[in-house]
Parts: structure tokens; sequence; C-alpha cells
């Protein structure tokens, strides 16, 4: 049941895109579609803002994408704002009604 | 307005007992499964328990089994979280969410719990 694995930060400028990647193993994110990810803003609540790997929860911008392959899955933002810094988690089931979350990575936008 | 407030928070000696507890509101809480996730000081979230609407079937992080136990009264809208046996490593703010785990939605704010002597 170990942890999956974010990178600790990623950055760009305003306007680009960015990519976050979650690697875990065949028995996480590899072995179902369900991952999740999550963005929080200092001293708040954690947000959903992909669910079933690609699926977006209405209201969150179709800026926000997800995929998977293989073991490892990736949330995209496009058309970065300053307003998606914030702190990143995916989440995905391990088996044996387990969940799994990432280390979290940092977004910092330029 | 879906929302989810967390209470029972607060300072435990380690050895010691709290009990969380989570007021819903604006949508059928008896439909959902609802779980914990905690957040240790600085760290990432890690999923503690979840349990499904009948409040019988639940499921606890291994880390906690044996010494937390998650409950719900359907009549009440509340979700509950016994911890017991509290050690520091259990400090942490711990979340309310809508959700089983394929997705969380929405958290509360979290309440603090601190495991010092």
């Amino acid at each position: 049941q170990s942890a999956l694995t974010q990178p600790r930060s990623v950055s760009g400028s305003p306007g680009q895109s960015v990519t976050i990647s979650c690697t875990g193993t065949s028995s996480d994110v590899g072995g179902y579609n369900y991952v999740s990810w999550y963005q929080q803003h200092p001293g708040k609540a954690p947000k959903l803002m992909i669910y079933d790997v690609s699926k977006r929860p209405s209201g969150v911008p179709d800026r926000f994408s997800g995929s998977k392959s293989g073991n490892t899955a990736s949330l995209t933002i496009s058309g970065l704002q300053a307003e998606d810094e914030a702190d990143y988690y995916c989440c995905s089931y391990a088996g044996s009604f387990f969940w799994v979350f990432g280390g979290g990575t940092k977004l910092t936008v330029l | 307005e879906v929302q989810l407030v967390e209470s029972g928070g607060g300072l435990v000696q380690p050895g010691g007992s709290l009990r969380l507890s989570c007021a819903a509101s604006g949508f059928t809480f008896s439909s959902y499964w609802m779980s914990w996730v905690r957040q240790a000081p600085g760290k990432g979230l890690e999923w503690v328990a979840n349990m499904k609407q009948d409040g019988i079937e639940k499921y606890y992080v291994d880390s906690v089994k044996g010494r937390f136990t998650i409950s719900r009264d359907n009549a009440r809208n509340s979700l509950y979280l016994q911890m017991n046996s509290l050690r520091a490593e259990d400090t942490a703010v711990y979340y309310c969410a809508r959700g089983s785990g394929q997705w969380f939605d929405p958290w509360g704010q979290g309440t603090l719990v601190t495991v010092s002597s």
C-alpha cells in the first residue's frame, strides 16, 4: 500500500500547458480506471477535478483533462491561469477496497 | 448547497481517544458512501476509512485498523470517526468527504487532531 509517485513540483507560465504525472503499479493505477485528481489551495480543503481517469465534474473548466497509459496517470492543465497555482493530488483504487493517494505536486504559475 | 462540517478535533495525549463528527446537509446523506481522509501537517493526503450507505460495510487503511471505527447515523445525516489508542503519527487534519474513493466530492473544511503529551 505505497503512495503513488508524483513529481514534487512543476511550473509553467500563464497560457502554457503543464502535465502532472502519477505513477503506480499494475495493482493500482494500471489495474483499474478509478483515478481521480484533486486541487488544494493553501489552507483549503481539496477539490475534485477529475474522476474515473478522464471525467470532469460539472463546474470544472475544460482546461483540466486526465488520461492514463499503463501504470501512469496524467493531469494536463492547458491555458494556465494564476488561480491554478495549488497542490495537486492523484488517487487510485488499489484493490481490496483500499484507496491510495499520490504524494502531491506543487504547481507554480510563473 | 452540499455541505460537510467536521467537529471534535483537538489536543489529546498518546493513547487517548477522540470522536470526530461530520454533519452533512444539502443532499440525501443516506444515498452515499462516506469517507474520512487525513492530512498530516505539511504532508499529503491519506485515505483513512469509508462506509457504505447501509452503515454495515466499511473499510480501513491498515495503519488504523483495530484502533479507529467509522460509523454513521442516516437519521441525523452524520458521519463519525471514533479514534482510540491515538499515536503521534495520527496527528493530522481529518476531512470528511462524500464518496467511496472512486471520487471524493465535496470535502469538509477539516478538523485538526493533535496527539502530543
